[in-house]
């Protein structure tokens, strides 16, 4: 099994709603990462958990929360989100610490009405 | 890490070698050169890596000039599904862990029939 995946694919949510995004592997990879791509712009890394401990913050705004339960699952809570958070978004994996080769899902496309 | 310049877009008939340009002038020596690219609507996808010397795989090659200054990928008979934005990243890799990637804005093939 090489691949990651998102659930789910598409979400829209109000700004007051509370939602989650999903992303499970089974490679064994013990890295996980969580991008944020705008429109016709290169993927934003916002998260990185290494070893299930956040390792990496991008100086994320609140509102999203990462989780990450156990080495084969990457949550990413959502709250209170602005119209301006929609967009793609994707998590990817690598096999040890910080690998070099990233395995990414299709992602999740948010709307925020 | 260091910043790579990559053109905006390039075409390439379908048969033809797409050879795609990516200047990177102030890698340093423990850089290593990546390529991604990201078809529509998926997630990113590792095509290669290397430090120095060429390298080659299923799917693409890899040339890095002498002073490792500029690079370029090379896909040897491109096919429709070739049509991507490929993204040239640079990045440092540490005994100790390496550095997430970060996402530069890349060059849209679009490979012709």
């Amino acid at each position: 099994d090489t691949e990651v995946t998102q659930t789910p694919k598409h979400l829209v949510m109000g700004m007051t709603n509370k939602k989650s995004l999903k992303c499970e592997q089974h490679m064994g990879h013990r890295a996980m990462y969580w991008y944020k791509q705008k429109a016709k712009k290169p993927p934003e890394l916002m998260f990185v958990y290494s070893y299930e401990k956040l390792s990496i913050n991008e100086s994320v705004p609140s509102r999203f929360s990462p989780e990450c339960p156990n080495s084969s699952l990457l949550n990413l809570h959502l709250h209170a989100l602005q119209p301006e958070d929609s967009a793609l978004y994707l998590c990817a994996s690598s096999p040890g610490g910080l690998g070099e080769k990233l395995f990414f899902g299709s992602g999740t496309q948010l709307s925020v009405l | 890490d260091a910043k790579t310049t990559q053109p905006t877009s390039m075409d390439c008939a379908e048969g033809r070698a797409a050879n795609l340009p990516c200047n990177h002038s102030t890698i340093s020596g423990n850089e290593y050169v990546y390529w991604y690219r990201q078809i529509h609507s998926q997630g990113p996808q590792y095509i290669i890596h290397g430090l120095k010397n060429n390298e080659t795989n299923e799917m693409a090659s890899l040339i890095i000039t002498e002073d490792r200054k500029s690079s370029t990928l090379i896909l040897p008979h491109a096919t429709l599904r070739d049509t991507a934005v490929y993204y040239c990243i640079v990045r440092v890799r540490r005994n100790s862990g390496n550095t997430p990637l970060v996402f530069g804005k890349g060059t849209r093939l679009s490979v012709i029939a």
